[in-house]
């Protein structure tokens, strides 16, 4: 069956440390993957985009790896400050002419002053 | 900054009633989308809408739900007959649908709590 994985467990880290979140998953052959942040009670917010023909994306302090053989994805927060505390969304989009993204259950990021 | 609203916030309701939410997509996108997310649970997709009827839709959108656009701004989901399972937050969200772009812009939800 196909699944996303996130780490369940929170990630907690001090301020401005780097914060590496995984994404992975089986049985997709995802078209793009993309990551998101949602704050409590709030609606997910897009944060990145990769591509499967892309290695790396980066924006200001986020960058995004993406590997296809290994079927994982790492999401990566440099300099890490306790704004950034929420769970991020990891979510698979598949190249088969559905629009839908299935999104991962969440990590949550607790950045400790 | 353009952005998709829904109202209500909140709405409680008895089991058994119809309950619809609204969606006000951004205004240039093409593609409107439901998605839920239980307490404690991820975001699940419900169903997809494109050209004035539905794309896709998933095993849990049965016949109890349904959608509209009823005119060229709102989007609705109704549930015909809440069940106490329907307890959930009720996402819209809506995407330009261009080929270099694939991310949704979601609303801040809409939660249902049936009693």
């Amino acid at each position: 069956s196909q699944k996303i994985e996130q780490n369940s467990e929170a990630l907690n880290i001090q301020e401005g440390k780097t914060a590496t979140l995984t994404c992975n998953y089986t049985n997709y052959s995802p078209a793009y993957l993309q990551w998101y942040r949602q704050d409590p009670g709030r609606g997910p917010v897009f944060l990145l985009l990769i591509r499967e023909n892309e290695k790396e994306k980066r924006k200001e302090r986020l960058k995004v790896t993406f590997d296809t053989t290994l079927k994982q994805s790492l999401f990566h927060i440099t300099a890490s400050q306790p704004a950034d505390s929420a769970t991020y969304l990891c979510a698979l989009h598949e190249d088969t002419g559905r629009r839908a993204l299935t999104f991962g259950s969440g990590t949550r990021l607790q950045v400790q002053p | 900054e353009p952005e998709v609203t829904q109202t209500p916030s909140h709405q409680v309701t008895q089991m058994g009633q119809e309950v619809i939410l609204r969606c006000v997509p951004i205004s240039n996108h093409l593609y409107f989308y439901w998605y839920r997310q239980i307490l404690g649970q991820k975001v699940e997709f419900l169903v997809s809408f494109y050209n004035n009827e539905i794309s896709e839709k998933s095993e849990i959108f049965d016949d109890q739900f349904s959608v509209e656009r009823p005119d060229g701004s709102n989007f609705t989901l109704k549930i015909r007959s809440t069940k106490l399972e329907d307890s959930a937050m009720y996402f819209c969200a809506s995407s330009s649908g261009g080929t270099n772009t694939g991310e949704l812009f979601f609303g801040e939800g809409s939660r249902l709590t049936v009693l």
